[in-house]
């Protein structure tokens, strides 16, 4: 079971209210990433970091944000919810090393915007 | 444009038969492909590595091959059970360690 942890599992909120997506993991890894799934569709990579104070748009637009003060914690916001972000939002990490880049992923968050 | 395909259609096999998914690839040239695997409401679970100089790899029940000339990956699962069923994902890994997924394919494994 890999030690990455997501806050909350679920979330049903109203339009336009501001929301934070928590992801922590306690393996030390460097990089962490955030990807927005929608069912039956694959993952698509919206952020990325490489290490503290380093954060990276991905391949998906999207409007939000993310930040990366501490090496364990990877939080993304979104100032502003809408109807067209409800998705499910995974955070994954990874170390990687001569053998090529494993990702251990948390167990997503299901956010539901009314 | 850079695409990955995998079959959307579930596959269905008998229980102790080998199931086979297929990962195919256009202008990709990954320095490595992976398998995951993802069950409802979770996320995936990473499987197998393959490198690009690799033609084959093996973990227990696994074995994964990897053709760059047909820009084709197989994913064998054999002797499968019930407890197999899953959606696999395959993901080709380019620059920057970023990760590109498949949409995955669904396998039910029946008794």
């Amino acid at each position: 079971e890999a030690d990455i942890y997501q806050t909350p599992r679920y979330l049903v909120i109203g339009t336009g209210k501001k929301i934070t997506l928590e992801c922590s993991q306690t393996m030390g890894h460097d990089k962490m990433y955030w990807y927005q799934q929608d069912p039956g569709m694959e993952l698509h990579l919206i952020h990325y970091s490489y290490g503290v104070n380093s954060t990276e748009k991905g391949d998906l637009s999207s409007e939000s944000t993310v930040s990366r003060i501490r090496t364990e914690h990877f939080p993304l916001t979104l100032e502003s919810a809408r109807p067209s972000h409800t998705s499910q939002y995974l955070c994954a990490s990874s170390e990687p090393g001569a053998g090529g880049n494993e990702q251990f992923f948390g167990p997503g968050t299901r956010l539901t915007v009314l | 444009s850079q695409k990955i395909e995998q079959n959307s259609e579930a596959l269905n096999i008998q229980e102790g038969k080998t199931a086979t998914l297929t990962c195919n690839y256009t202008n990709y040239s990954p320095a490595y492909l992976q398998w995951y695997r993802q069950d409802p409401g979770r996320g995936p679970v990473f499987l197998l590595l393959i490198r690009e100089n690799e033609k084959e790899k093996r973990k227990e029940r696994l074995k994964v091959t990897f053709d760059t000339t047909l820009n084709q990956s197989l994913f064998h699962i054999t002797a499968s059970q019930p407890a197999d069923s899953a959606t696999y994902l395959c993901a080709l890994e380019g620059g920057g360690n970023k990760l590109t997924f498949g949409t995955g394919t669904q396998l039910k494994v029946e008794l």
